[in-house]
C-alpha cells in the first residue's frame, strides 16, 4: 500500500540553526500538507500546497517557515532560524486530487531544538 | 469558531466493552468529519469518516454517529480490544478548504 514517508525520523538542532524536513508524498497525490504536534497536544495545521504554490497557511506559519517541492517527488519544510518552541513532531500529509478529502499522514519527524 | 472540542481527554475501558468519544464543533460550514487513530511514535491514520448527509456510518467495530442539529459527532468502538489502545483524534474540514481542524485527542486504554 502506498504511504507517505518522511526523513529524518528525528532531528536535533541548536537554536537559531536552519533545518529542512523532507517528505515523499504518495505518488499520484497532488495536495500536500504540513502539520505539527507539540508533545501531548493536538495536531495543528501549518500549510497546504497545491500546483507549486501555498494554498492556505496558518498563523503559525510565519516568515521563518517555507515549503518547496524541488522535484517531482519531494516536499520539504524549511525552518530558517529554529526556536525552542519549534520542538514538535512535524507530519507531512498528502491527498489525491478529486472529491475525496482523505489526507494520508506520514510517520513524522521529531524536531528537538536545544 | 474553527475549534473542534473533544472529550474525554482519556478513557479506560475493559476488553469487550464499548468505547465512546465525543466531539463538538461550531462552524456549520464543516462538511467532512474524520476520525484518526494514532499509535505512539506514528502519524495519525484515518480510521473512519462521515459527511453530514448521513447520521451514522459503520465500518466493522467502529461507528460514527452524527447529530447535525447539535453539531456533535461521536466515535463508538464496539467490543474494544487491547490493540485499540491508542490516541484518537476527531477532525473537521470544509469543502474547498485545505486544512483539517483537529480535536484535542483522547488517549484510550483497553484493559485486558
Amino acid at each position: 500500500e502506498p504511504e507517505v514517508t518522511q526523513t529524518p525520523s528525528h532531528q536535533v538542532t541548536q537554536m537559531g540553526q536552519e533545518v529542512i524536513l523532507r517528505c515523499v508524498p504518495i505518488s499520484n497525490h497532488l495536495y500536500f500538507y504540513w502539520y505539527r504536534q507539540i508533545l501531548g497536544q493536538k495536531v495543528e495545521f501549518l500549510v497546504s500546497f497545491y500546483n507549486n504554490e501555498i494554498s492556505e497557511k496558518s498563523e503559525i506559519f510565519d516568515d521563518q517557515f517555507s515549503v518547496e517541492r524541488p522535484d517531482g517527488s519531494n516536499f520539504t519544510l524549511k525552518i530558517r532560524s529554529t526556536k525552542l518552541e519549534d520542538s514538535a513532531m512535524y507530519f507531512c500529509a498528502s491527498r489525491m486530487r478529486g472529491s475525496t478529502d482523505t489526507q494520508y499522514f506520514g510517520p513524522g519527524t521529531r524536531l528537538t531544538v536545544l | 469558531q474553527q475549534q473542534v472540542k473533544q472529550s474525554p481527554q482519556s478513557l479506560i475501558v475493559q476488553k469487550g466493552g464499548i468505547s465512546i468519544i465525543n466531539c463538538a464543533y461550531e462552524n456549520t460550514a464543516f462538511d467532512y468529519f474524520p476520525w484518526y487513530q494514532q499509535f505512539p511514535g506514528k502519524g495519525p491514520a484515518l480510521l473512519i469518516a462521515i459527511r453530514p448527509d448521513v447520521s451514522e456510518k459503520k465500518e466493522g467495530r467502529f461507528t460514527i454517529s452524527f447529530n447535525k442539529s447539535a453539531k456533535q459527532f461521536s466515535l463508538h468502538i464496539m467490543d474494544s480490544q487491547p490493540g485499540d489502545s491508542a490516541t484518537y483524534f476527531c477532525a473537521a474540514s470544509r469543502q474547498g478548504a485545505q486544512k483539517l481542524v483537529f480535536g484535542q485527542g483522547t488517549r484510550l486504554t483497553i484493559n485486558p
